[in-house]
């Protein structure tokens, strides 16, 4: 139980176009869902979380206009990169909290969608 | 603001070698505590947790106790495997926001050698 999934795993896409990833929980619901974003050998940063049905929240320093998170369901989130340059380059990694489970810490992570911008 | 320092890698061991991962924290409040393990080409799983001091977390032979004298929360294995080969990160959950926001530490590349 208690998978995330993220689509596509990976992508390419050319500097100035947009990019939706989508993170999926497929056997339970989830208001909260957060995206991270994770460079090469380092930590993950938070970007923003996301409650279903409102805005999302984003951290301190990350762009909203650039990067959009839908959360329209209690299974979807979607992020999109809009105008993509290749310092946007990066692992992309979506969470989420069960709904079910209450008080609870726990975040239950997708596998990662590595994005390349050329 | 909370923030979570653990042990630069990376670390090489033998297999059935001992394990230490420090990892110490700053944080408001009475955070919950987690090690996060990523393997190659996956996403990130729980390992382990404590929500409070002095529990001790364990799952698979790692453990990990909370300690709140002197802010830390050091993973351990009394003897890793090949398999254990990974990033391990060390987290916080601060209670006070709704959201249960998590701060990760860098991460410490963990290589098993047969």
């Amino acid at each position: 139980g208690a998978v995330v999934s993220q689509h596509p795993s990976w992508v390419i896409c050319k500097s100035g176009t947009s990019v939706k990833i989508e993170c999926r929980s497929l056997d339970f619901q989830a208001t909260t869902m957060f995206w991270y974003r994770q460079f090469p050998k380092q930590s993950l940063m938070l970007m923003a979380t996301s409650n279903e049905g409102s805005k999302a929240t984003y951290e301190q320093g990350v762009e909203k206009d650039k990067f959009l998170i839908n959360h329209a369901s209690l299974t979807l989130s979607t992020l999109t990169v809009t105008s993509a340059h290749p310092e946007d380059s990066s692992f992309y990694i979506c969470s989420a909290r069960d709904l079910g489970e209450g008080i609870t810490y726990e975040q239950y992570f997708g596998p990662g969608t590595r994005l390349t911008v050329t | 603001g909370n923030s979570v320092t653990q042990m630069e890698g990376p670390v090489t061991l033998s297999e059935e070698a001992f394990l230490t991962i420090n990892c110490t924290y700053t944080a408001t409040g009475y955070p919950s505590l987690f090690w996060y393990v990523q393997y190659p080409g996956e996403g990130l799983q729980l390992l382990l947790k404590a929500t409070k001091a002095d529990d001790k977390g364990s799952n698979k032979g790692f453990e990990a106790t909370y300690r709140k004298e002197t802010t830390s929360f050091h993973l351990e294995k009394g003897s890793v495997q090949v398999s254990d080969s990974a990033v391990y990160f060390c987290a916080l959950s601060d209670r006070g926001g709704s959201n249960y926001k998590l701060t990760f530490g860098k991460g410490t590349l963990l290589t098993v050698n047969p």
